[in-house]
């Protein structure tokens, strides 16, 4: 699975967008980009994925850069309950599980 | 759905023992699979099973156990405890084959080995 570099921590003000970029530059041509978040020691939650179409969902967009290189989650609207941890995770879609990071740290601050 | 779920919550045990953690879920997933997550840190995979009477290792499969003998269950057995297992467990499903790889997840059980 190609690796992914996220940086370890991110303020957010309440109501504004959280834009949580994730470096992927040795992704490969049939891997997805996941994203799940981690709310205070809760189980992750699936928040978005793509292969290299930008995607949205209710909760989140999800950008990919045209060489697929890196990708940026976007909350549109930070709430003070977004506050969590945030992995980006590539993988494919056969087989194993997924490999998670060390995450994203996103405060929303009021 | 109760969708993943977890028993049990919280665990103490002393170096030597052994336990079982429990998983189940109800919404006929063929994927599951079992994480730790030590503090501050990222989940690590420690095993999965693709369906019914197959596993296979993740990344941190020594002293961990699985067996499936049902869809529903997955349950992880601890042979001999000991304090480097001190970690919070947690359990996922997802439906199988290519295609969306949003993965369901348990509560988790914390577990101390002192």
């Amino acid at each position: 699975d190609a690796k992914t570099t996220q940086p370890t921590s991110m303020d957010c003000a309440e109501g504004r967008a959280a834009n949580l970029p994730c470096n992927h530059s040795t992704i490969s041509g049939n891997e997805y980009v996941y994203w799940y978040r981690q709310i205070h020691s809760q189980g992750p939650q699936y928040i978005i994925h793509g292969l290299k179409n930008n995607e949205t969902n209710e909760m989140a967009s999800l950008i990919i850069t045209e060489d697929r290189k890196s990708s940026t989650l976007i909350l549109p609207h930070a709430t003070l309950r977004d506050t969590a941890v945030y992995y980006c995770i590539v993988r494919g879609n056969a087989g194993n599980m997924l490999t998670f990071g060390g995450g994203t740290r996103l405060m929303v601050k009021p | 759905n109760a969708g993943v779920t977890q028993t049990p919550k919280f665990q103490v045990l002393k170096t030597g023992q052994s336990m079982t953690l429990q998983c189940a879920q109800d919404m006929n997933h063929e994927y599951m699979s079992w994480y730790r997550q030590d503090p501050g840190m990222g989940l690590r995979l420690i095993h999965y099973s693709v369906g019914a009477g197959i596993t296979d290792q993740g990344e941190v499969p020594n002293g961990y156990n699985v067996s499936r003998s049902t869809t529903e269950d997955f349950p992880l057995r601890l042979l001999s405890a000991a304090p480097s297992q001190t970690s919070v467990y947690f359990c996922a499903s997802r439906p199988g084959g290519s295609g969306n790889n949003e993965q369901f997840f348990g509560p988790g059980t914390r577990l101390t080995v002192l």
